[in-house]
């Protein structure tokens, strides 16, 4: 299974303040199509997960542009630019290269 | 606009089976898979399998063949997870999600609690 890696754990930032989560792949996620299959999902406290970028590089409808996201074939950055009280909870990168899907563990974003 | 609307919880005893339900709406069902997840109290997101409901083809974890069935009934556009044998383990809560272009959309989930 293609392990994924995040860190940190956990953050903490100043509102207004930018904010970058990493996540690092087992394989690479760039296919032979040149798209690379991760994901970023936000689950905020007591929701579900919403997404908020595909394919590395994508927003997803809805999704104010503060945030983006880049990476390489392995590494993988979100960026959550002026950072605001709704973007508080779980960040958790995902793949879709392969099965089983899998997903990193976690970080946690809180304000200070 | 596309909602995905799950079951309600579910207190299971040991060795039993819990069967519970996605029903989609504001899509056509038939064009999307449906992909399962559960999320341990505490823990991080762990893909079970998915369904595609044109032709019930299915895609499994291997940790949960034998554990997690997929069905639909493309009549009231609804996906279906029946899990078995369960244990303290299968403790969770259970989120179906439409895939497209990463899982867009998710149910509400399903707290399922494994208790004598």
């Amino acid at each position: 299974d293609i392990v994924m890696t995040q860190a940190p754990l956990s953050v903490s930032v100043t509102p207004g303040e930018s904010a970058s989560i990493s996540c690092r792949s087992s394989k690479s996620l760039l296919h032979s199509n040149g798209i690379t299959y991760v994901y970023w999902y936000l689950q905020k406290p007591g929701k579900s997960p919403q997404l908020l970028i595909y394919r590395m590089s994508n927003l997803a409808s809805g999704v104010p542009d503060r945030f983006s996201g880049s990476g390489s074939e392995t590494d993988f950055t979100l960026k959550i630019s002026r950072v605001e009280a709704e973007d508080v909870g779980i960040y958790y990168c995902g793949q879709l290269l392969e099965n089983p899907h899998t997903f990193g563990a976690g970080t946690k974003l809180e304000l200070k | 606009q596309v909602k995905l609307l799950q079951s309600g919880a579910a207190l299971v005893k040991p060795g039993a089976s819990v069967k519970m339900s996605c029903k989609a709406s504001g899509y056509t069902f038939t064009d999307y898979w449906v992909s399962w997840v559960k999320q341990s109290h505490g823990k991080s997101l762990e893909w079970i399998g998915e369904i595609y409901p044109n032709s019930g083809a299915t895609n499994f974890n291997e940790k949960f063949k034998g554990k997690a069935t997929l069905t639909v009934d493309k009549s009231t556009s609804t996906a279906y997870m029946e899990l078995s044998r369960l244990t303290s383990e299968d403790s969770a809560i259970y989120y179906c999600t439409r895939k497209y272009y990463g899982y867009n959309y998710w149910g509400q989930g399903v707290m399922v609690t494994v208790s004598s």
